[in-house]
């Protein structure tokens, strides 16, 4: 089982409808969740990062945890085709060096 | 946002030769870190640093090398590089707590014929 898994995807929606990325980890004592955006031939970009479960807000962009059942998601609303890209969860586990584990992304692809 | 540079952006070189590729941030930040990222694929950690003269490898075997001789530059070396090393390799760094989010430079494109 990896540490770190998504959906490979692609994951097709309507511009203007709301995407779902979702993640599932398997350390229990993980302790922060990021989502970063990676265009194809660029490097990742941090969107959100949570460490308390529940729900976070910024913009169009909400993160959710829930440290029972060992999942994170992202919901894009009002997805734009600016919005196209692969979607990076990390999970930091614990210990010294602040380890980030990466999933392989779920590529997200937003049609007009 | 972050301030991290990487150099070269691209580099095609061939076998053999010694190549260091450049990782530099302006936000005084202690830990920072090496990744390597086939296309389409996972990002792998090959080396870490919490300091300065403080460096560990990291969970993908590399034979690169890397230094912290200053808190903002942490260069990474290939002494002889083959065709298998051809990759982009991203250099991220953090803050720290409490979160701990890392954030990434340009990467750099190497393609070792």
């Amino acid at each position: 089982q990896k540490e770190v898994e998504q959906n490979s995807g692609p994951l097709s929606v309507p511009e203007g409808a709301i995407a779902s990325l979702n993640c599932t980890y398997s350390d229990r004592g993980s302790q922060s969740f990021f989502w970063y955006r990676q265009y194809s031939g660029k490097s990742p970009e941090l969107i959100m990062f949570i460490y308390s479960n529940g729900d976070k807000e910024d913009g169009r962009f909400t993160a959710q945890l829930n440290k029972a059942s060992q999942y994170v998601s992202l919901l894009i609303r009002d997805s734009q085709p600016s919005d196209s890209a692969t979607y990076l969860c990390a999970v930091r586990i614990p210990g010294g060096y602040n380890k980030l584990i990466f999933g392989a992304g779920t590529r997200l692809a937003v049609h007009p | 946002e972050a301030d991290i540079y990487q150099t070269p952006r691209y580099l095609v070189i061939g076998t053999g030769k010694k190549i260091t590729l450049e990782c530099s941030q302006t936000m005084g930040h202690d830990k920072m870190y090496w990744y390597q990222q086939d296309p389409g694929m996972e990002l792998h950690l090959i080396h870490y640093s919490y300091g300065v003269n403080s460096t560990e490898k990291g969970d993908l075997s590399s034979e690169s090398t890397v230094s912290r001789i200053r808190t903002e530059h942490f260069p990474l070396t290939l002494e002889s590089a083959r065709p298998s090393h051809t990759s982009q390799y991203l250099c991220a760094s953090t803050r720290g707590g409490p979160s701990y989010e890392q954030y990434f430079g340009p990467g750099t494109r190497l393609t070792v014929t």
